[in-house]
């Protein structure tokens, strides 16, 4: 099994700043990475899939990268809105999420 | 507009059976992979089971295997999962969601039903 390992499970970031979070898999798995949204009480979103490509919807200030092992997620200017949970998941061999980082308001 | 409603969760008994049923609509749905994942409380997502788009191929986590069995109805639109033996470390939100690519799996999801929580306790 694939194991995904998310850092940090918790992230303090002032509205309007740039949050920058990790996802590491136990082993490659190419760009076949995809990073979901989840708030209190609902189910999650797609945000991006094949590492890089947002889903239909999502707002341009979420990009993500990487390949093989280490992937990014980064939000450019945080909104109030996206203060939430964050899981990624790989799809190489399988389907395997990681633990999530929570993004709270400093 | 996707939508997939979920339904059939509820309070079992340690040892009990339960069947949840996934409704879905607004997309081709005998074109794409189904799965069932589920959240306990206050922790991750734990991927499930998964139906081929045509109910040809069904796969089942280790942590369920032999206990629990995904199945698919096209001709209803509806996916099943068919929870058997049921154990107190059960206890989830089990989500229904569709495979973000036409025919093939397994991929990411890009639609989630909004759950149905099952809890086992005696």
């Amino acid at each position: 099994e694939i194991v995904m390992t998310q850092s940090p499970a918790t992230l303090s970031v002032s509205p309007g700043e740039r949050a920058t979070l990790s996802c590491r898999a136990s082993q490659s798995v190419g760009t076949k990475l995809a990073w979901y949204q989840q708030k209190p009480g609902q189910p999650p979103r797609l945000l991006l899939y094949g590492a890089s490509t947002r889903a239909t919807g999502i707002p341009g200030r979420f990009s993500g990268s990487g390949s093989g092992t280490e992937f990014t997620l980064t939000i450019s200017t945080l909104q109030s809105e996206d203060f939430a949970l964050y899981f990624c998941q790989q799809y190489e061999k399988w389907v395997t999420f990681g633990g999530g980082t929570k993004v709270e308001i400093k | 507009q996707v939508q997939l409603v979920e339904s059939g969760g509820g309070v079992v008994q340690p040892g009990r059976s339960l069947r949840l049923s996934c409704v879905a609509s607004g997309f081709n749905f005998d074109d794409y992979a189904m799965y069932w994942v589920r959240q306990a409380p206050g922790k991750g997502l734990e991927w499930v089971a998964l139906t081929s788009y045509d109910g040809s191929y069904e796969y089942h986590a280790d942590s369920v295997k032999g206990r629990f069995a995904i199945s698919r109805d096209n001709s209803k639109n509806t996916v099943y999962l068919q929870m058997n033996s049921l154990r107190p470390e059960d206890t989830a939100v089990y989500y229904c969601a569709k495979d973000g690519e036409l025919l093939g799996w397994p991929y990411y999801f890009d639609s989630w039903g909004q759950g149905t929580l099952v809890t086992v306790s005696s």
